[in-house]
């Protein structure tokens, strides 16, 4: 399975959105992206995930570039409760497959400021 | 609330003992995960089961091990325990072509 690159930290002002990008050059044609996020210690919550077109949902929009090398996941209007840490990785045939080796990397640490 | 549940939510125990956490995937997932995450560490797939069947290994040590029941609940088991194996142990669920549900965690301390 791919491995994916996300930068260790970004701040975002609350109320504004906050863009979150993710490298998967490595991604293969079967695998899709998927969006995490873990609040302090908690467990992780699914946020979203795509194949090649956009996506949208209550929570964020997922923006996957034409050659899916790359992705940005969208929280339109970041609250404090959006702190969080946003993994995203990349699986085949969707997550809960069989035979996945999933790789997780250290994520992207949202701060969101008041 | 995710529907996973994993049990105990805290565990203290001392070095070379042996323990067993559990997990209650959601009703009707067949996938059951195990993560391990280490203080200021992203997680570490351990191991996959699905309906019972070992599916995916990672980097599990060969002091752990893990069981698919048929009812589906899953069990870890870890053994000979070390210091550096106090972490959080994470359990998740789904199913085919769908996203994880995570539980809650066990926080394992060894001392």
């Amino acid at each position: 399975d791919a491995k994916t690159t996300q930068p260790p930290s970004m701040d975002c002002a609350e109320g504004r959105a906050a863009n979150l990008p993710c490298n998967h050059s490595t991604i293969s044609g079967n695998e899709y992206v998927y969006w995490y996020r873990q609040i302090h210690s908690q467990g992780p919550q699914y946020i979203i995930h795509g194949l090649k077109n956009n996506e949208t949902n209550e929570m964020a929009s997922l923006i996957i570039t034409e050659d899916r090398k790359s992705s940005t996941l969208i929280l339109p209007h970041a609250t404090l409760r959006d702190t969080a840490v946003y993994y995203c990785i990349v699986g085949s045939s969707g997550y809960a497959g069989n035979n996945r080796k999933l790789i997780w990397g250290l994520g992207t640490s949202l701060a969101v400021n008041p | 609330d995710s529907g996973v549940t994993q049990t105990p939510k805290h565990l203290i125990t001392a070095t070379g003992q042996r323990v067993t956490l559990r997990c209650s995937p959601r009703s009707g997932d067949l996938s059951v995960y195990w993560y391990q995450q280490s203080l200021d560490q992203g997680l570490q797939f351990l191991i996959q089961y699905y309906n019972g069947e070992e599916r995916a290994k990672g980097n599990i040590l060969e002091r752990f091990s893990a069981q698919q029941f048929p009812d589906l609940h899953s069990e870890l088991n870890l053994s000979s325990l070390e210091l550096g194996d106090s972490a959080l142990y994470f359990c998740a669920s789904g199913k085919t072509g769908g996203q994880a549900f995570f539980g809650q965690g066990t926080r394992l301390t060894v001392v």
